[in-house]
């Protein structure tokens, strides 16, 4: 029972260098989401889908970009990569009804020198 | 802007004793609060949740205690083990802007002495 895959599990960027963020779940959920987790500030949603074709805007959206073309995938875009970008970053997936569990990935921990 | 206050930062416990974790939270439309257990390395995992209809809700040594007038919520883990040493994070969010979309707080990290 895979769940919810990321990957890569590291990554080291440059500023300026763009990457995808993969994700993946297998629980056939319509909503997806990502956040990202920084020391002190718990977990905070930066983009989210309720299924295949509809994203919208989290938390903190600036800088990143998403699309959903099927319902098992879900990734995340860096288009330019910025120092204040270092963080780890989780995918979740769920049903979205009501009293409804969010599943998490591993995460990926991404570093921008 | 913090949607939702933890305390405290980290707490350190004797094994067989109680851990409290507190919440806080402002904004009303909030209908479901989920708290979150986290090792190192691993994704976040749902732990217990709770919907303001009811005050208390518990599931074997993890108990939510929920007070609607104040705002607040809590986390009790009664005979805590050293197994249960990790971060905590409470969260919030509401029905109408999805369930899954979540506010955290700023984690707690446990730790559970032998």
């Amino acid at each position: 029972n895979a769940g919810v895959t990321q990957t890569p599990k590291f990554q080291v960027l440059k500023t300026g260098q763009s990457m995808t963020l993969q994700c993946a779940q297998d629980m056939n959920h319509e909503y997806m989401s990502w956040y990202r987790q920084d020391p002190g500030m718990g977990l905070r949603l930066i983009h989210y889908s309720v299924g295949a074709g509809i994203t919208d805007q989290g938390e903190v959206p600036n800088g990143y970009n998403v699309s959903r073309s099927t319902t098992e995938d879900f990734p995340l875009r860096l288009l330019s990569a910025a120092p204040s970008q270092t963080s780890v970053y989780f995918c979740a997936s769920g049903s979205g009804g009501v009293n409804t569990e969010a599943f998490f990935g591993q995460g990926t921990r991404l570093t921008v020198v | 802007q913090q949607q939702v206050k933890q305390s405290p930062q980290s707490l350190i416990v004797q094994k067989g004793g109680i851990s409290i974790i507190n919440c806080a939270y402002e904004n009303t439309a909030f209908d479901y609060f989920p708290w979150y257990q986290q090792f190192p390395g691993k994704g976040p995992a749902l732990l217990i949740a709770i919907r303001p209809d009811v005050s208390e809700k518990k599931e074997g040594r993890f108990t939510i205690s929920f007070n609607k007038s104040a705002k607040q919520f809590s986390l009790h883990i009664m005979d805590s083990q050293p197994g249960d040493s990790a971060t905590y994070f409470c969260a919030a969010s509401s029905t109408l802007r999805g369930a899954n979309n979540l506010f955290f707080g700023t984690g707690t990290r446990l730790t559970v002495i032998p």
